[in-house]
């Protein structure tokens, strides 16, 4: 079974732009969780989507969005990018929803915004 | 909010030596997991500990959860390179129908040959 796959695997923006991430889970997984990770201060929830409907949120502003497709395929937008946005991405995928579940993570987006 | 505190936050050890790392919190948790992530990859999972008390072990690797449910320890026997790693710990609350995991800092472990 093929694992969760995130592209691209590394992104370079400047501030003010918007960037599109994309998370392709596990066959069969319907839960779909994304982190931003960042040295100082570890893996911070984003949100998580089950069926196309947000299910959980983290607490980071209005700029960071996502959705979720039929196919439980995944994206990530963010928009007027910050300095302090540069960090991994990470998605997470699950069989069922609830993060507390068994996570599956993909490689991670390094983000590095200039 | 809760906070899980892991140590050390840094651990550098030879071949052979065992080691343990804490993840405490003031707060209880429903079930707690221990991830490890190698660099430029996502974190794995190694184990989810739910009653209090519970040990779990995985090869070399002893995973105990506190009695209170508050807090977990992760023992490494003989530790090796191929151990070397970020391990995270990652709390599972639930409030109400809301239901999210707490992730600790980690301890990033170097194990040097």
């Amino acid at each position: 079974k093929a694992g969760v796959t995130q592209t691209p695997r590394y992104l370079i923006k400047t501030r003010g732009q918007q960037v599109t991430l994309s998370c392709s889970p596990i066959s069969g997984h319907r839960s779909v969780s994304w982190y931003q990770q960042t040295p100082g201060q570890g893996l911070q929830f984003l949100f998580e989507y089950f069926s196309e409907t947000q299910r959980n949120k983290g607490n980071f502003p209005g700029r960071f969005s996502g959705r979720q497709f039929s196919n439980s395929r995944s994206e990530m937008n963010v928009s007027t990018l910050e300095l302090g946005d540069s960090a991994l991405y990470l998605c997470a995928s699950s069989s069922i929803a609830g993060v507390n579940n068994e996570q599956f993570f993909g490689p991670g987006t390094r983000l590095t915004v200039l | 909010t809760q906070l899980l505190e892991q140590s050390p936050q840094f651990l550098s050890i030879q071949e052979g030596e065992n080691l343990t790392v804490y993840c405490n919190s003031s707060s209880v948790f429903s079930s707690l997991q221990w991830y490890r992530q190698e660099p430029g990859e996502g974190p794995v999972l190694l184990v989810t500990v739910v009653t209090g008390g519970e040990v779990k072990k995985l090869k070399r690797l002893t995973f105990q959860f506190g009695d209170a449910r508050k807090d977990s320890s992760l023992h490494i026997t003989a530790a090796q390179p191929g151990d070397t790693g970020l391990y995270l710990c990652a709390g599972a609350e639930h409030a109400g129908n809301n239901r999210k995991l707490i992730w600790g800092l980690g301890t990033s472990l170097a194990v040097n040959p």
